[in-house]
């Protein structure tokens, strides 16, 4: 049974350039929310997706912007990047349901640098 | 909006001792869960416990134990017979209850490094 899956694992971009960063779900959850973690920091929440819509935001610029695709999988895109978004991308999968829990299953994250 | 501190910024133990991870929250909430994840130098963060915050008995999981104080909003995590696995990075982390959804998200704490020392 596949876990949480993100691609690539590493990416290094410079300032005002585009980023897109992926995120395969646990076979069966339906959800996906993604967190920035800066260096020695606790991640903080972008947004979530469920049926291919945006269902919460943190509080992030409209840089950040999303995608759910029907088989779950999931986009996140950086646009006109800067320093300070240098950190690692996490990807977190879950059930749509009470019954799950709340519990959410995380990826290895993406490591971003922006030079 | 919730906020999660974690004030020990690192903690060591010797192996096979007990520590214990502080964590307190702030919310108006009534109903929410309470989570441990740790977070290894390979980067994958994993959960190591869950407490609802509806109910009195402390969550355990095997060498894993919680004591929630609701009124005080304090959630530690004691670890027991401590192993060299269990050095990491540990966040506590808040979820609002999603009315029967699973729709919440997670606020972290600033975390904790865990040194287990042989």
């Amino acid at each position: 049974d596949a876990g949480v899956t993100q691609s690539p694992t590493h990416l290094i971009k410079t300032r005002g350039q585009q980023v897109t960063l992926r995120c395969s779900p646990k076979s069966g959850h339906d959800t996906v929310s993604w967190y920035q973690q800066a260096l020695g920091q606790g991640p903080q929440f972008i947004f979530q997706y469920y049926e291919e819509e945006e269902r919460q935001r943190g509080n992030f610029p409209d840089r950040f912007s999303g995608h759910q695709f029907p088989n779950y999988s999931s986009e996140l895109n950086v646009n006109a990047l800067l320093l300070g978004d240098s950190a690692l991308y996490l990807c977190a999968s879950s059930l749509y349901l009470a019954s799950a829990k709340n519990i959410q299953y995380f990826g290895a994250g993406t490591r971003l640098s922006v030079l | 909006a919730q906020t999660v501190t974690q004030s020990q910024p690192e903690m060591s133990v010797q192996e096979a001792e007990t520590v214990t991870l502080s964590c307190t929250y702030d919310t108006s909430e009534n109903n929410y869960y309470l989570f441990w994840y740790k977070q290894p130098p390979s980067r994958q963060m994993i959960l190591v416990i869950r407490q609802e915050a509806y109910k009195q008995q402390n969550a355990t999981e095997n060498r894993f134990s919680v004591n929630f104080q609701k009124a005080a909003k304090s959630f530690s995590l004691k670890i027991s017979d401590s192993q060299l696995g269990d050095t990491a990075m540990y966040f506590c982390a808040f979820m609002k209850y999603g009315g029967g959804t699973s729709y919440g998200k997670l606020t972290f704490g600033q975390g904790t490094i865990l040194t287990v020392h042989p």
